[in-house]
């Protein structure tokens, strides 16, 4: 079992829709969570941290997490078409500082 | 941007050469870290760095060495390289005490 995992997708949504990302982690006593989003060929960029269960909101993005269910989620209200990229979960390891990363989900939202 | 900066941007290099990819943190951030990434997969931790001292080390061998200097700059360095080490090197950097990771643009190296 991976320690992250996500669907690779792709994910495809038309504008102005919701779109939804998921990811499950293995280590029960992680504490806490980010999205990353990564256009291609460029750089990780975090758009979303969370530490306690239910759900963060900023903006478009909420982020939802479960840690009875070990269950992170990433929801994209009214999606645009510059949302397009490739949405990295990523879990804070135990053993010291290390993120560990789910490969992503590539999302395309479709004028 | 996030003030992380990496250099250089692209490289390539031959099989068994040496490579030195740079770093500068973000003001403020006391940790840096190297992750690879490879194509269509997430990136992967190869090593922390906390005070100059290495502090986290993932499952990559000893010919992958670094260095944090004490203006918190770092260095990765890459001996007797392989055809596998094809990949974005990035460069991230924090605070620690939130575990958010703040990512330069990457050094995309090639080995031919």
């Amino acid at each position: 079992q991976k320690e992250v995992e996500q669907n690779s997708g792709p994910l495809s949504v038309p504008e102005g829709a919701i779109a939804s990302l998921n990811c499950t982690y293995s280590d029960r006593v992680s504490q806490s969570f980010f999205w990353y989003r990564q256009y291609s060929g460029k750089s990780p960029e975090l758009i979303m941290s969370i530490y306690s269960n239910g759900d963060k909101e900023d903006g478009r993005f909420t982020a939802q997490l479960n840690k009875a269910s070990q269950y992170v989620s990433l929801l994209i209200r009214d999606s645009q078409p510059s949302d397009s990229a490739t949405y990295l979960c990523a879990v804070k390891s135990n053993q010291g500082g290390k993120l560990i990363f789910g490969q992503g989900t590539e999302l395309s939202v479709k004028p | 941007e996030t003030g992380v900066t990496q250099s250089p941007t692209h490289l390539i290099k031959t099989r068994g050469q040496q490579v030195t990819l740079r770093c500068s943190s973000q003001s403020g951030h006391n940790t840096v870290s190297w992750y690879q990434q490879a194509l269509g997969q997430g990136p992967q931790f190869i090593f922390q760095y906390y005070r100059e001292e290495e502090n986290g080390r993932g499952n990559f061998p000893p010919r992958f060495s670094g260095l944090q200097f004490p203006n918190y700059s770092s260095e990765l360095n890459v001996n007797a390289l392989e055809l596998d080490d094809s990949a974005l090197y990035l460069c991230a950097s924090g605070q620690g005490s939130t575990g958010e990771l703040f990512f330069g643009e990457g050094s995309r190296l090639t080995v031919l």
